[in-house]
């Protein structure tokens, strides 16, 4: 398997702009993870997914920011109206509970809004 | 609240040194503990724990969890320059869902 698949690799966009960061799964992993990392703070969990299924969306810090899951082998994570202060990497993970293999990492979307 | 601490925050040691590195947490329904090394980008996956008293170990890494007293180690003994990098703890806890710590920067001089 090719591992988690992010893209881009990097965006650059003004503010005010949408942005669409895209993930393919590890095939099989059953769990989906969007996280979010700066200097700052450190790795968040914004969103992750069971089955498709949002499970738990506390960690979106506001409604400018919305994920889907349409099927097992893609998701998106869409900011509307992006603003600077989500410049970071964007990270999706995925893992799998019936075969025990924990979060494997993509290579993270380097997002900045000027 | 769930949360993973780790310390120290950074670390700069010269080649050859062993190094520790720390990892506590409070985390409802603890499932398993572990291990990243991120260098440029992507965490990539070192070590997963679940049971205390038990090292792993891969080559000059190894870690330990203590479960009673809620605490992973991560030794690098004899270090080199390549492994200049922030390692990241993270636990499972209810639900499959992950925390992490802010991690540990650790630099290797020549």
């Amino acid at each position: 398997d090719a591992g988690v698949i992010q893209s881009p690799r990097h965006e650059v966009t003004e503010m005010g702009q949408e942005v669409t960061l895209r993930c393919k799964p590890i095939s099989g992993h059953d769990y989906l993870f969007w996280y979010r990392q700066t200097m700052m703070r450190g790795l968040e969990l914004l969103i992750y997914f069971n089955n498709n299924v949002p499970i738990d969306d506390s960690g979106m810090p506001e409604d400018r920011f919305s994920a889907k899951m349409p099927n097992a082998s893609f998701s998106t994570l869409k900011i509307q109206p992006s603003e600077p202060r989500d410049s970071a990497v964007y990270f999706c993970a995925s893992s799998s509970v019936s075969t025990n293999e924990k979060l494997f990492f993509g290579s993270g979307t380097q997002l900045s809004v000027l | 609240e769930d949360k993973v601490v780790q310390s120290p925050l950074s670390l700069v040691v010269h080649e050859g040194d062993t190094v520790t590195l720390n990892c506590s947490y409070e985390v409802t329904n603890f499932r398993s503990l572990l291990w990243y090394k991120q260098e440029k980008k992507a965490p990539t996956f070192l070590f997963m724990l679940t049971s205390s008293g038990i090292e792993k170990k891969s080559g000059r890494l190894s870690s330990i969890l203590d479960k009673k007293e809620l605490f992973s180690i991560l030794n690098i003994t004899a270090t080199q320059t390549g492994d200049s990098a922030i390692y990241l703890c993270a636990v499972e806890g209810t639900g499959n869902q992950f925390y992490f710590g802010t991690g540990t920067s650790l630099t290797v001089i020549p």
